[in-house]
């Protein structure tokens, strides 16, 4: 299984709403990202976890919440979102703390009102 | 300047067509060289990657890096409409820390 597995793979939210971006991998691989990409852009990275802790944090507002339950899951959690925070997110994970070679899972697109 | 450096686009070629799609860089601790292939709607896809200077084929792909001059390209023979497609080129440097940096992608049309 060379699959990264994102759901949903669309989501709508008000400003108000809670809600959480999920991600699975079967790779065996220990490390696993957030990336946000607006349209016409490149990806920009959020958190990194290696080895199920949080090794990166791009100084990413605290209304976006990561959690690492297992190293198979990767979990975004949502809360008082911007409409400028809608965008394609994206998942990714390597084999280790090694950035070059990234599965991406095909992301949630997420539109705040 | 940036760090990364990718020609803008889009870019429209017909079918059969050899393209060459480059990235110029600044940073010279960049040691892995990556070239992602992403889909409308879709993710990025891993397409070549190269460690250091070299060239590194596969089919009708083929990835150079020249760190002299801090320049990567990827060529595409025999160009296909599927693989119209936007061609993200990426860097990182060697370390525990280390993270991608992409060039801004360009946009790659194949006409039939």
């Amino acid at each position: 299984d060379t699959e990264v597995t994102q759901t949903p793979k669309h989501l709508v939210m008000g400003m108000t709403n809670k809600k959480s971006l999920k991600c699975e991998q079967h790779m065996g691989h220990r490390a696993m990202y957030w990336y946000k990409q607006k349209a016409k852009k490149p990806p920009e990275l959020m958190f990194v976890y290696s080895y199920e802790k949080l090794s990166i944090n791009e100084s990413v507002p605290s209304r976006f919440s990561p959690e690492c339950p297992n190293s198979s899951l990767l979990n975004l959690h949502l809360h008082a979102l911007q409409p400028e925070d809608s965008a394609l997110y994206l998942c990714a994970s390597s084999q280790a703390r090694v950035s070059e070679k990234l599965f991406f899972g095909s992301g949630t697109q997420l539109s705040v009102l | 300047q940036k760090e990364v450096e990718q020609d803008p686009g889009p870019l429209s070629v017909p079918e059969g067509a050899i393209v060459s799609l480059n990235c110029t860089y600044s940073n010279s601790a960049f040691q892995y060289f990556m070239w992602y292939r992403q889909y409308s709607r879709k993710g990025p896809e891993l397409l070549m990657y190269t460690y250091s200077s070299g060239n590194k084929e596969d089919g009708r792909f083929t990835a150079q890096v020249d760190k002299s001059s801090k320049y990567i390209s990827l060529f595409i023979r025999d160009s296909q409409p599927s693989d119209s497609a936007t061609y993200l080129c990426a860097m990182s440097e060697s370390g525990a820390n280390s993270k991608l940096t992409f060039g801004k992608g360009i946009t790659l049309s194949v006409r039939p």
